[in-house]
């Protein structure tokens, strides 16, 4: 399957504890992005990679959130000191270039308990 | 800032009957990109449809159609024929077409269900 890969598919954390999640796009994708979605909501952006370097972060992303994209293929995003408002789906999205369609992975959705 | 409405949080259509989602939104642009996406349970979104706003002509897309009320700034999906596997959340996005922000806009969704 060449399709955007996210991993993993589901995360139960206690609250606190830090947490990390990998984005495989699809190759030869230089746009990545990650979007954060709650129940019975529309996913929101958080930030987006053209290739390795991160063009735009949302307000959304606190200073325990950060992401990167080393050598421009799979992204990681990480959440320090997870608080239960953290418990959401986290989408990762790519697309070619800038206009094309983005293709979105199928999640991981996390718990904080 | 753009926003993006979705009036209608739930919608059912019988199986071959068409069906209409409504879509809303703000913005001070004059070029960008309007979408429809489908989020079936548990499923990846996947792009339905697309509108680009200097384009006149709605776009079609086999049963998936839109209606593109710029000045109203409205753009409804409407799905004739409807089968059970239409069944899902859709969201209708924006996204800007130049200035830098690349992002999605997405509206809160519409879960259609389809009755057999």
């Amino acid at each position: 399957d060449t399709g955007v890969s996210q991993d993993p598919r589901h995360k139960i954390t206690k609250r606190g504890q830090n947490v990390t999640f990998r984005c495989d796009p699809i190759s030869e994708h230089n746009r990545l992005y990650w979007y954060r979605q709650t129940l019975g909501q529309g996913p929101e952006f958080l930030t987006y990679f053209q290739n390795e370097a991160q063009l735009e972060k949302s307000r959304l992303l606190s200073d325990r959130f950060s992401a990167e994209r080393p050598k421009g293929s799979f992204s990681t995003l990480e959440i320090q000191r997870t608080e239960q408002g953290d418990s959401a789906m986290y989408l990762c999205a790519s697309s070619l270039r800038v206009n094309t369609e983005a293709f979105f992975g199928q999640g991981t959705r996390l718990t904080v308990v | 800032a753009q926003t993006v409405t979705q009036s209608q949080p739930e919608m059912s259509v019988q199986e071959a009957e068409t069906v209409t989602l409504s879509c809303t939104y703000d913005t001070s642009e004059s070029d960008y990109y309007l979408f429809w996406y489908k989020q079936p349970p548990s499923r990846q979104m996947i792009l339905v449809i697309r509108q680009e706003a200097y384009k006149q002509q709605n776009a079609t897309e086999n049963r998936f159609s839109v209606n593109f009320q710029k000045a109203a700034k409205s753009f409804s999906l409407k799905i004739s024929d409807s089968q059970l596997g239409d069944a899902a959340m859709y969201f209708c996005a924006y996204r800007r077409t130049q200035g830098g922000s690349e992002k999605l806009v997405f509206g809160k969704g519409t879960k259609l269900t389809v009755n057999p």
